[in-house]
């Protein structure tokens, strides 16, 4: 079975400032998915920022970027340039095959 | 286009009494999954359609749980005889292609 963990369950950062949030996984398959979802208080999952294990290069959305280490099963999120928005939890998920294993979460705060 | 849909978006019952939880997936989407997000057990996989098949039903939590897909579209989770670890929110998604999930608003189940 495979196992994500999320060893900071709260984050805070200043406004227009960088912000890394980390995630490490554990699994025996090689071609897998790795996602970061964001979900405000509305509780709405939305997806951040998506990669696929079998490509090398780290996926970037605008402000948003990855940094997967493979061998090391880490999967950090970057987020540049913070802004009162992006305040969440942000859940990192891995999939196989059928559903989505999830963190514990990372309550992202912003301070103005 | 429309996203995936939920009803109701909040409901309260009684302990012992039966509920529908309802998942409307994107349109010409194969694939629907369902969550449940606790307090305690944070987002867990429960189960997920391919089709009007479920593969694999060993992720719901007790016998009083069960869910249908019919005409490859709606699916229904049914919780009977309630109780009041059963509170969460009731997460669906739904996908058309593997690496990929789009995560409706939830219903947020309460058992008094």
């Amino acid at each position: 079975a495979q196992t994500v963990t999320q060893s900071q369950p709260e984050m805070s950062v200043q406004e227009a400032e960088t912000v890394t949030l980390s995630c490490t996984y554990d699994t025996s398959e090689s071609d897998y998915y790795l996602f970061w979802y964001k979900q405000p208080p509305s509780r709405q999952m939305i997806l951040v920022i998506r990669q696929e294990a079998y490509k090398q290069q780290n996926a970037t959305e605008n402000r948003f970027s990855v940094n997967f280490q493979k061998a090391a099963k880490s999967f950090s999120l970057k987020i540049s340039d913070s802004q009162l928005g992006d305040a969440a939890m942000y859940f990192c998920a891995f999939l196989l095959d059928d559903g989505l294993t999830f963190g514990k979460g990372t309550h992202l705060i912003i301070q103005p | 286009g429309a996203g995936v849909s939920q009803s109701p978006s909040n409901k309260v019952t009684e302990k012992g009494k039966d509920v529908e939880l309802r998942c409307d997936p994107i349109s010409g989407h194969t694939a629907l999954y369902w969550y449940r997000q606790s307090l305690g057990q944070g987002l867990e996989f429960l189960i997920y359609f391919q089709g009007n098949s479920a593969p694999d039903k060993s992720g719901l939590p007790s016998d009083r749980f069960s869910a249908e897909r019919t005409g490859g579209s709606v699916s229904t989770l049914t919780i009977q005889r309630t109780q009041q670890e059963d509170s969460a929110v009731y997460l669906c998604a739904s996908s058309m292609k593997r690496g990929e999930q789009y995560f409706g608003p939830g219903t947020r189940l309460t058992v008094t």
